[in-house]
Protein backbone atom coordinates (compact mmCIF):
# COMPACT_ATOMS: atom_id res chain seq x y z
CA UNK A 1 0.00 0.00 0.00
CA UNK A 2 0.93 4.05 -0.05
CA UNK A 3 3.16 4.85 2.43
CA UNK A 4 6.29 7.91 3.21
CA UNK A 5 9.08 6.87 5.46
CA UNK A 6 11.11 9.55 7.03
CA UNK A 7 14.34 9.28 9.00
CA UNK A 8 13.47 9.53 12.65
CA UNK A 9 15.59 11.60 14.70
CA UNK A 10 15.71 13.33 16.80
CA UNK A 11 17.87 16.17 14.71
CA UNK A 12 20.18 18.27 16.76
CA UNK A 13 21.87 21.33 15.04
CA UNK A 14 23.52 24.17 15.54
CA UNK A 15 22.06 27.39 14.64
CA UNK A 16 22.89 28.24 10.85
CA UNK A 17 23.90 24.45 9.86
CA UNK A 18 22.72 22.91 7.15
CA UNK A 19 19.56 21.02 7.20
CA UNK A 20 18.60 18.02 5.08
CA UNK A 21 15.81 15.74 6.39
CA UNK A 22 15.33 12.30 3.64
CA UNK A 23 12.02 11.23 3.42
CA UNK A 24 10.61 8.46 0.63
CA UNK A 25 7.37 7.28 -0.71
CA UNK A 26 5.76 4.51 -1.79
CA UNK A 27 2.63 4.75 -4.20
CA UNK A 28 0.74 4.04 -6.84
CA UNK A 29 0.07 6.33 -9.66
CA UNK A 30 1.41 10.20 -9.25
CA UNK A 31 0.50 11.37 -6.03
CA UNK A 32 1.12 15.12 -4.40
CA UNK A 33 4.54 15.85 -1.92
CA UNK A 34 4.27 17.65 0.93
CA UNK A 35 6.06 18.60 4.25
CA UNK A 36 4.01 19.88 7.52
CA UNK A 37 5.57 21.59 10.37
CA UNK A 38 4.27 21.32 13.67
CA UNK A 39 5.55 24.00 16.11
CA UNK A 40 5.20 23.24 20.28
CA UNK A 41 1.72 22.75 21.30
CA UNK A 42 0.17 23.72 17.95
CA UNK A 43 -1.57 21.16 15.03
CA UNK A 44 0.47 21.05 11.71
CA UNK A 45 0.76 23.63 9.25
CA UNK A 46 1.69 22.89 5.31
CA UNK A 47 5.21 23.97 5.00
CA UNK A 48 5.47 23.22 0.85
CA UNK A 49 4.03 21.20 -1.64
CA UNK A 50 5.02 19.61 -5.21
CA UNK A 51 2.33 18.16 -7.06
CA UNK A 52 4.37 16.32 -10.02
CA UNK A 53 7.70 15.01 -11.15
CA UNK A 54 11.19 17.43 -10.49
CA UNK A 55 8.24 20.39 -9.18
CA UNK A 56 10.31 22.19 -6.33
CA UNK A 57 8.26 23.50 -3.57
CA UNK A 58 9.65 26.29 -1.37
CA UNK A 59 8.88 28.35 1.44
CA UNK A 60 10.74 30.09 4.01
CA UNK A 61 13.75 29.00 3.04
CA UNK A 62 12.87 25.59 2.78
CA UNK A 63 13.24 23.23 0.21
CA UNK A 64 12.24 19.85 -2.00
CA UNK A 65 12.26 18.63 -4.83
CA UNK A 66 9.91 16.16 -6.30
CA UNK A 67 11.84 12.75 -7.46
CA UNK A 68 10.01 10.32 -9.36
CA UNK A 69 13.04 8.15 -10.56
CA UNK A 70 13.94 7.88 -6.34
CA UNK A 71 10.51 8.13 -4.88
CA UNK A 72 11.86 10.94 -2.63
CA UNK A 73 11.35 14.33 -1.61
CA UNK A 74 14.09 15.14 1.15
CA UNK A 75 13.76 18.65 2.67
CA UNK A 76 16.75 20.91 3.10
CA UNK A 77 17.19 24.38 4.73
CA UNK A 78 21.08 26.30 4.14
CA UNK A 79 20.82 27.73 7.50
CA UNK A 80 18.65 26.78 10.14
CA UNK A 81 18.01 28.90 13.19
CA UNK A 82 16.37 28.20 16.11
CA UNK A 83 12.81 29.43 15.46
CA UNK A 84 12.79 26.39 12.84
CA UNK A 85 12.68 23.42 15.79
CA UNK A 86 9.74 21.60 15.52
CA UNK A 87 8.19 18.44 14.08
CA UNK A 88 8.47 17.91 10.30
CA UNK A 89 6.05 15.36 8.44
CA UNK A 90 6.79 14.35 5.02
CA UNK A 91 3.37 13.18 3.41
CA UNK A 92 1.40 12.28 -0.29
CA UNK A 93 -2.10 12.59 -1.22
CA UNK A 94 -3.92 9.67 -2.70
CA UNK A 95 -7.20 10.95 -4.47
CA UNK A 96 -10.17 9.47 -3.19
CA UNK A 97 -13.73 9.97 -4.75
CA UNK A 98 -14.68 12.81 -2.77
CA UNK A 99 -11.57 13.94 -1.12
CA UNK A 100 -7.56 13.32 -1.35
CA UNK A 101 -6.35 10.93 1.46
CA UNK A 102 -3.01 11.97 3.15
CA UNK A 103 -0.60 9.72 4.30
CA UNK A 104 1.82 11.34 6.88
CA UNK A 105 5.50 9.79 7.80
CA UNK A 106 5.91 9.15 11.38
CA UNK A 107 7.84 13.09 11.89
CA UNK A 108 10.74 13.99 12.23
CA UNK A 109 11.68 16.09 15.70
CA UNK A 110 14.39 19.08 14.74
CA UNK A 111 16.30 20.84 17.46
CA UNK A 112 18.33 23.85 16.69
CA UNK A 113 20.35 25.11 19.14
CA UNK A 114 22.46 28.31 19.54
CA UNK B 1 -11.79 33.75 14.29
CA UNK B 2 -10.24 32.38 11.17
CA UNK B 3 -8.88 29.31 9.90
CA UNK B 4 -9.75 25.93 11.99
CA UNK B 5 -10.29 26.14 15.58
CA UNK B 6 -10.79 23.30 18.58
CA UNK B 7 -12.33 23.12 21.68
CA UNK B 8 -11.56 22.27 24.58
CA UNK B 9 -7.60 22.62 24.23
CA UNK B 10 -7.40 20.40 27.33
CA UNK B 11 -9.45 17.70 28.42
CA UNK B 12 -8.94 15.12 31.59
CA UNK B 13 -11.85 12.94 32.28
CA UNK B 14 -12.33 9.42 33.65
CA UNK B 15 -13.59 6.11 31.82
CA UNK B 16 -16.93 6.25 32.66
CA UNK B 17 -17.57 9.92 31.72
CA UNK B 18 -18.99 11.23 28.39
CA UNK B 19 -17.38 14.38 26.37
CA UNK B 20 -17.35 16.04 23.62
CA UNK B 21 -14.87 17.43 20.83
CA UNK B 22 -15.86 20.50 18.50
CA UNK B 23 -13.87 21.53 15.76
CA UNK B 24 -15.22 24.94 13.49
CA UNK B 25 -13.45 25.94 10.71
CA UNK B 26 -14.42 29.78 8.57
CA UNK B 27 -12.45 28.91 5.56
CA UNK B 28 -15.93 27.57 3.41
CA UNK B 29 -14.00 23.48 2.67
CA UNK B 30 -15.74 20.73 2.37
CA UNK B 31 -13.79 18.18 3.52
CA UNK B 32 -13.42 17.62 7.95
CA UNK B 33 -11.19 15.59 9.19
CA UNK B 34 -10.59 13.87 13.00
CA UNK B 35 -6.97 12.67 13.24
CA UNK B 36 -4.70 10.62 16.13
CA UNK B 37 -1.60 12.12 17.83
CA UNK B 38 0.14 9.75 20.22
CA UNK B 39 3.92 9.93 21.36
CA UNK B 40 5.52 7.75 19.16
CA UNK B 41 3.40 6.85 16.67
CA UNK B 42 2.63 7.90 13.09
CA UNK B 43 -0.77 10.01 13.08
CA UNK B 44 -3.93 8.18 12.61
CA UNK B 45 -6.61 8.56 10.48
CA UNK B 46 -10.06 8.50 12.50
CA UNK B 47 -12.79 9.88 10.29
CA UNK B 48 -13.50 11.45 7.18
CA UNK B 49 -16.73 13.91 6.06
CA UNK B 50 -17.29 15.56 2.66
CA UNK B 51 -20.32 17.07 2.63
CA UNK B 52 -21.36 16.53 5.78
CA UNK B 53 -21.43 12.31 4.75
CA UNK B 54 -19.18 10.44 6.23
CA UNK B 55 -16.27 8.79 3.89
CA UNK B 56 -14.36 6.96 5.82
CA UNK B 57 -13.90 5.14 9.06
CA UNK B 58 -10.70 3.65 9.69
CA UNK B 59 -11.95 1.12 12.01
CA UNK B 60 -11.95 2.99 15.25
CA UNK B 61 -13.71 1.84 18.23
CA UNK B 62 -17.50 2.51 19.01
CA UNK B 63 -16.11 4.73 21.81
CA UNK B 64 -15.32 7.49 19.85
CA UNK B 65 -18.54 8.80 17.34
CA UNK B 66 -17.69 11.49 15.27
CA UNK B 67 -21.10 13.87 14.10
CA UNK B 68 -20.94 16.69 11.48
CA UNK B 69 -24.09 18.69 11.45
CA UNK B 70 -23.03 21.17 8.97
CA UNK B 71 -19.96 21.53 6.63
CA UNK B 72 -18.62 23.90 9.02
CA UNK B 73 -18.78 22.13 12.16
CA UNK B 74 -17.51 18.37 13.39
CA UNK B 75 -17.56 16.52 16.95
CA UNK B 76 -16.25 13.74 18.53
CA UNK B 77 -17.84 12.43 20.97
CA UNK B 78 -16.21 10.32 23.51
CA UNK B 79 -17.79 7.67 25.81
CA UNK B 80 -16.13 4.78 28.01
CA UNK B 81 -12.91 5.83 26.86
CA UNK B 82 -9.57 3.96 28.11
CA UNK B 83 -6.22 5.29 29.39
CA UNK B 84 -5.04 4.33 26.03
CA UNK B 85 -7.02 6.56 24.18
CA UNK B 86 -4.66 9.54 25.95
CA UNK B 87 -3.46 11.46 23.00
CA UNK B 88 -3.53 14.54 21.06
CA UNK B 89 -6.73 15.01 18.45
CA UNK B 90 -6.46 17.23 15.53
CA UNK B 91 -9.26 18.26 13.79
CA UNK B 92 -8.59 19.43 10.02
CA UNK B 93 -10.48 20.63 6.97
CA UNK B 94 -9.69 20.65 3.63
CA UNK B 95 -10.97 22.78 0.43
CA UNK B 96 -13.33 21.40 -2.44
CA UNK B 97 -12.00 19.43 -5.69
CA UNK B 98 -11.83 22.65 -7.96
CA UNK B 99 -10.02 24.54 -5.63
CA UNK B 100 -6.08 24.69 -6.48
CA UNK B 101 -5.23 23.52 -3.11
CA UNK B 102 -7.67 20.73 -3.08
CA UNK B 103 -5.67 18.23 -1.66
CA UNK B 104 -3.97 20.88 1.26
CA UNK B 105 -5.01 19.94 5.21
CA UNK B 106 -5.67 23.02 7.28
CA UNK B 107 -5.37 21.89 11.15
CA UNK B 108 -6.60 23.26 14.11
CA UNK B 109 -4.47 23.37 17.45
CA UNK B 110 -5.72 20.00 18.81
CA UNK B 111 -7.18 18.79 22.02
CA UNK B 112 -5.00 17.00 24.38
CA UNK B 113 -6.73 14.11 26.13
CA UNK B 114 -5.80 12.45 29.30
CA UNK B 115 -7.69 9.69 30.23
CA UNK B 116 -7.80 8.78 34.26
Amino acid sequence: GDSVTQMEGPVTLSEEAFLTINCTYTATGYPSLFWYVQYPGEGLQLLLKATKADDKGSNKGFEATYRKETTSFHLEKGSVQVSDSAVYFCALSVPKTSYDKVIFGPGTSLSVIP
Amino acid sequence: ETGVTQTPRHLVMGMTNKKSLKCEQHLGHNAMYWYKQSAKKPLELMFVYSLEERVENNSVPSRFSPECPNSSHLFLHLHTLQPEDSALYLCASSPSADSISYNEQFFGPGTRLTVL
